[in-house]
This record gives structure tokens, C-alpha cells and sequence, in this order.
């Protein structure tokens, strides 16, 4: 079956560092890839999207890529800031013709930036 | 203007009971999701929408969940017989079409007695 797998354990790192989220995907072959963020007691918010023909997308301080080889996409912020802490979903989706826009969603990974 | 709305926010209810979850979601968006989310672990899904009919139901864990979206707009997610293991947090999302953003309501907290 599809799996989805991120760093379960707690990401710590300093304001105005880069941190790095990974996501590996298992038994599966996504059209595309979602980036989401959750913040205790509310809903998941899109920050990026990238497609399966795309390497790499870059939206203000983030940064996605995507390996369909490796089968990972690594999740980026750079410059870091206390504000970023949060839980960051990794949601890969498609499913070649028959594209539902069901995502399959990882565990998260919880960031906490310390000042 | 308004993102999608969840009601009720928090629904606790004894096993063996019947619960309605209602979604709201964003106007004109024609696609429609339900998530459930337990504690530590990300949203999973359960059903789709496209318009009024259930594109995907593959996610509904039996046939004690039921959803229905009969205008194409507004949704319900219904469980029959609740069970302590259906307690987690219901998250609904809607799209202006499959395949891209989709924006989430704040989800219904249901716990189970």
C-alpha cells in the first residue's frame, strides 16, 4: 500500500537558519506533490504545490523539490523566523487518469524555531 | 470572503449514538473533501465530491459513514452507531476543481464516549 513517511521527530533549529523537511513516498507514483502547514486546533493551509516534471519551485522563503527517482521531496525555509513553527504536511496526490485530488498525507513534521 | 466553515466545532456524543457533521465550503468550489484526523498523525481521507455526486468513497473505513452533498454546495458527513475508535478531529476541504489547493475548514472535534 501507499506510504508516506516524514521525520517524526521534532525538527529545533535557530532563528535565521534553513530548515529542512523531508518526505519519502512509497508504492506510489504521484502526478504531483502538496506542501501544507498546521498550526495547533486549525485546518491544514496550502503553501506550494510541484509537479512531477518540476525539480525544484521556490515561493518567498520556501523552497520544494521533488525527485520522482529517489521518490522524495525536500521542503525548505530559508531565514528562518520563531513565526515558521508549526507542523508542515507533505501530500502527494494524483493518480495518473483517474485524478481525484485525493491527498495521501504524511504524519508531519512539527518545526520549532528557536529566537 | 469566507473560507469553509465546519459546524458543530466540537461534538461529543455516546457510542452507539448518530452524528451529523456539517461542511460549508468555499463558494463555487466544486470539489469537496473529508478528512479525519487523530492526534499526531496527518489527515485522512475519506471521501470526494465532484458537484453533487461521490467522485471517491475509497476512504470510508465502513458502511457506518455515510456523506451526501445534494445541491453540490453544502455537505454532511453522517455516522451511524458511533464507536469510541471514530473520535478524532473531521477535517472538510474544498477546490475550484480536483488536482490543485485545496483550503480547509477548521474541522469538527468529535469525541465518543
Amino acid at each position: 500500500s501507499q506510504k508516506i513517511e516524514q521525520n517524526s521527530e521534532a525538527l529545533n533549529i535557530q532563528e535565521g537558519k534553513t530548515a529542512t523537511l523531508t518526505c519519502n513516498y512509497t508504492n506510489y507514483s504521484p502526478a504531483y506533490l502538496q506542501w501544507y502547514r498546521q498550526d495547533p486546533g486549525r485546518g491544514p493551509v496550502f503553501l506550494l504545490l510541484i509537479r512531477e516534471n518540476e525539480k525544484e519551485k521556490r515561493k518567498e522563503r520556501l523552497k520544494v523539490t521533488f525527485d520522482t527517482t529517489l521518490k522524495q521531496s525536500l521542503f525548505h525555509i530559508t531565514a528562518s523566523q520563531p513565526a515558521d513553527s508549526a507542523t508542515y504536511l507533505c501530500a502527494p496526490g494524483g493518480h495518473g487518469s483517474s485524478n481525484t485530488g485525493k491527498l495521501i498525507f504524511g504524519q508531519g513534521t512539527t518545526l520549532q524555531v528557536k529566537p | 470572503g469566507a473560507g469553509v466553515s465546519q459546524t458543530p466545532s466540537n461534538k461529543v456524543t455516546e457510542k452507539g449514538k448518530y452524528v451529523e457533521l456539517r461542511c460549508d465550503p468555499i463558494s463555487g468550489h466544486t470539489a469537496l473533501y473529508w478528512y479525519r484526523q487523530s492526534l499526531g498523525q496527518g489527515p485522512e481521507f475519506l471521501i470526494y465530491f465532484q458537484g453533487t455526486g461521490a467522485a471517491d468513497d475509497s476512504g470510508l473505513p465502513n458502511d457506518r459513514f455515510f456523506a451526501v452533498r445534494p445541491e453540490g454546495s453544502v455537505s454532511t458527513l453522517k455516522i451511524q452507531r458511533t464507536e469510541r475508535g471514530d473520535s478524532a478531529v473531521y477535517l472538510c476541504a474544498s477546490s475550484l476543481s480536483s488536482g490543485i489547493e485545496q483550503f480547509f475548514g477548521p474541522g469538527t472535534r468529535l469525541t465518543v464516549l
